[in-house]
């Protein structure tokens, strides 16, 4: 079974509007982060922000904000005022504690684009 | 300050040929190391993971392997590439296994098995 679900492959937002992208995530541990990375044409992966399934209240680094909702085991990114460099892929990701490697298990992304 | 360098960014190789690819991690010790693979338009694959040298987990069965001869240095490999080795591959480092510790990646390298 898939740990993270992106159920969006690509989306359109329009310059300087706000726009969600999905993620779901199964897991049986009490314990676990959840990441969201942002990955330009140039394949760079770039952290953005991090959710602690005991942090109460939702992440937030600048126009970047975290909807966690762990009773569905969602947790969506919100970017506010988008602009044009946002357009690229985005994946969540998630580590749990029972994890020895300590790796990350990632969705398939979503590759947003923004229309000028 | 810690850095990961990667390389090649790019390599066409052929069919049935061998493969190296290199990752180091400056700035830190005792790093967790990861190899990564995207194939186009998809997701993130775990590969293989280190936690110290000469220690090598594999997340899936497959035609590369990987070895850590430095505590620093993390190298994949395949001694013959077939055409679905193609992609794009990151390597990553980790330091503590704290849940919040994030994955720093490098640059990666384009794969295009011919």
């Amino acid at each position: 079974a898939q740990k993270i679900t992106q159920t969006q492959p690509g989306m359109f937002v329009q310059e300087k509007e706000a726009v969600t992208l999905d993620c779901t995530y199964d897991t049986s541990d009490q314990s676990y982060g959840l990441f969201w990375y942002k990955q330009p044409s140039s394949g760079e992966m770039i952290f953005l922000i991090y959710q602690g399934s005991y942090d109460e209240q939702n992440a937030t680094e600048g126009r970047y904000s975290l909807n966690f909702q762990k009773a569905r085991k969602s947790a969506n990114l919100v970017i506010s005022a988008s602009q044009l460099g946002d357009s690229a892929m985005y994946f969540c990701a998630m580590r749990e504690t029972d994890n020895a490697g300590n790796m990350l298990t990632f969705g398939g992304g979503t590759r947003l684009m923004v229309k000028p | 300050s810690q850095t990961i360098h990667q390389w090649p960014a790019t390599l066409v190789q052929p069919v049935g040929s061998p493969l190296s690819l290199e990752c180091t991690v400056e700035g830190t010790s005792n790093p967790n190391l990861y190899w990564y693979r995207q194939a186009a338009g998809r997701g993130l694959q775990l590969l293989f993971y280190s936690v110290g040298i000469g220690q090598i987990s594999s997340e899936v069965p497959q035609n590369l392997s990987a070895s850590r001869p430095q505590d620093r240095q993390f190298i994949l490999s395949s001694k013959k590439l077939l055409l679905s080795d193609s992609g794009f591959y990151l390597c990553a480092w980790s330091v503590t296994i704290l849940t919040n510790e994030k994955l720093f990646f490098g640059s990666g390298t384009q794969l295009s098995v011919l």
